[in-house]
């Protein structure tokens, strides 16, 4: 079983198009994450959820919406999809002690 | 959270040990020193940890000067499998709290 999955692996749509991608883990971890990962390879954390609530909110333009239906599910919506959006995505999560995080394999978003 | 400073590249050869140090001179005392690996295409992975004591696991050993000020990651056998970028992060072990990526260093393995 995939520790923590994200769905789907490869995502290319069209400017201004609305998509979601999906992430799940099985591991019990209490908190999830979102990463963007650009062309220059930096990974810079855009959201945070404990138990369902936002903890971390990083500047990220607000056509991005998380969403965490239950602790297992973090989702990210992004609206009015721009070409700077093109990127890699990465959920994570871990325990509420800070331990390691477990990521996800990746969606590789591509605006076109 | 502390920054640190990696340097951007190194080579390795198979088999030997791969010695990766890590720079972090403003850490705070509640900080503890985090070491991950990304390899290519792939989402990060979570190597070992340590607040002040040398640490040891199945993948890696962790060695933390007495100051704290610096670290080094060491892969006591390297293989091809082991070329990634490894990143050594400090943060406060808290809830939620963020991991902050910084460039890394690039380690190749050669045979």
């Amino acid at each position: 079983d995939t520790a923590v999955s994200q769905t789907p692996k490869y995502l290319v749509t069209q400017m201004g198009n609305d998509k979601s991608i999906k992430c799940e883990q099985n591991l019990g971890h209490d908190t999830m994450y979102w990463y963007k990962q650009d062309s220059k390879k930096f990974l810079k954390i855009m959201f945070s959820y404990n138990n369902k609530e936002l903890i971390i909110n990083e500047t990220v333009p607000n056509r991005f919406s998380p969403k965490s239906p239950d602790k297992a599910h973090l989702n990210l919506h992004i609206n009015s999809l721009e070409l700077g959006d093109s990127a890699v995505y990465f959920c994570a999560s871990s325990q509420d002690a800070g331990y390691g995080y477990t990521f996800g394999s990746g969606t590789r978003l591509t605006v076109v | 959270d502390a920054k640190t400073t990696q340097p951007p590249s190194m080579d390795c050869a198979e088999g030997r040990a791969a010695n990766l140090p890590c720079n972090h001179s403003t850490i705070s005392g509640n900080e503890y020193v985090y070491w991950y690996r990304q390899i290519h295409s792939q989402g990060p992975q979570y190597i070992i940890h340590g607040l002040k004591n040398n640490e040891t696991n199945e993948m890696a050993s962790l060695i933390i000067t007495e100051d704290r000020k610096s670290s080094t990651l060491i892969l006591p056998h390297a293989t091809l499998r082991d070329t990634a970028v490894y990143y050594c992060i400090v943060r406060v072990k808290a809830a939620g709290n963020k991991l902050t990526f910084g460039g890394g260093t690039r380690v190749l393995v050669k045979p």
